[in-house]
């Protein structure tokens, strides 16, 4: 069993350019969750879809910020003109089931730095 | 806003004793999960409790929840080095709410 895949793991971008981030969840689950994690805190939610559908984006931030879960392919969160204020940890997360109070499958993050 | 506070923020401990851990939350909950984080590494599930329940128990891990006095303990007996690690609640307002994490407490086993 696959769990959720995430790539790149290292990505480093300069400052205005574009920084994307794939998640490909566990076989079978529909749902994707993103966060944001900066040293020695805790993970910050920024977005939850479901297959072709955003279902709250209430932490992403409005601007340069954007994310999808097409019907085929993975997940993308996609930075526009990176900042160094962007450099994060960010994860992805998948569930079977709906709603983000139950358990949550976690990959192994990608680590952006931005120059 | 943040939701779940983890206590102590750090702690280290001799191998093979118990390690506590704290949460404390600020509003009503529909469950609260832990979470475990090696360095560099996402996280890993370890127990959710539903605000219905007072205690669970997986293996050396011990969960309780006091939703009168908003908090929770993550209790790990018997503590082995690969224990050491990050450790997070979340907490979830209601079944289709976002999760909140904490900011965790960084739990070190001394050999």
């Amino acid at each position: 069993n696959a769990g959720v895949m995430q790539n790149p793991r290292h990505l480093v971008r300069r400052r205005g350019q574009e920084a994307r981030l794939r998640c490909s969840p566990v076989k079978g689950h529909s749902h994707v969750y993103w966060y944001r994690q900066l040293p020695e805190e805790g993970l910050k939610f920024m977005v939850y879809l479901q297959k072709e559908n955003i279902i709250d984006e209430s932490g992403m931030p409005k601007e340069r910020f954007s994310a999808e879960f097409p019907k085929e392919g993975p997940s993308i969160l996609r930075i526009q003109q990176v900042v160094r204020g962007d450099s994060a940890a960010y994860f992805c997360a998948s569930s079977p089931i709906a709603g983000t109070g139950n358990e949550q499958f976690f990959g192994p993050g990608t680590r952006l730095t931005v120059l | 806003s943040q939701q779940g506070e983890e206590d102590p923020q750090a702690l280290s401990i001799q191998e093979g004793e118990n390690a506590t851990m704290n949460c404390s939350y600020k509003t009503s909950i529909n469950n609260l999960q832990w979470y475990r984080q090696n360095s560099g590494r996402g996280l890993v599930h370890l127990i959710l409790i539903r605000s219905n329940e007072r205690e669970k128990h997986s293996g050396r891990l011990r969960v309780t929840l006091d939703t009168s006095k908003k908090s929770s303990s993550l209790l790990i007996t018997a503590s082995r080095a690969a224990d050491t690690a990050s450790y997070f609640c979340a907490t979830a307002m209601n079944r289709d709410d976002k999760i909140i994490f904490g900011k965790g407490t960084r739990l070190h086993i001394l050999p």
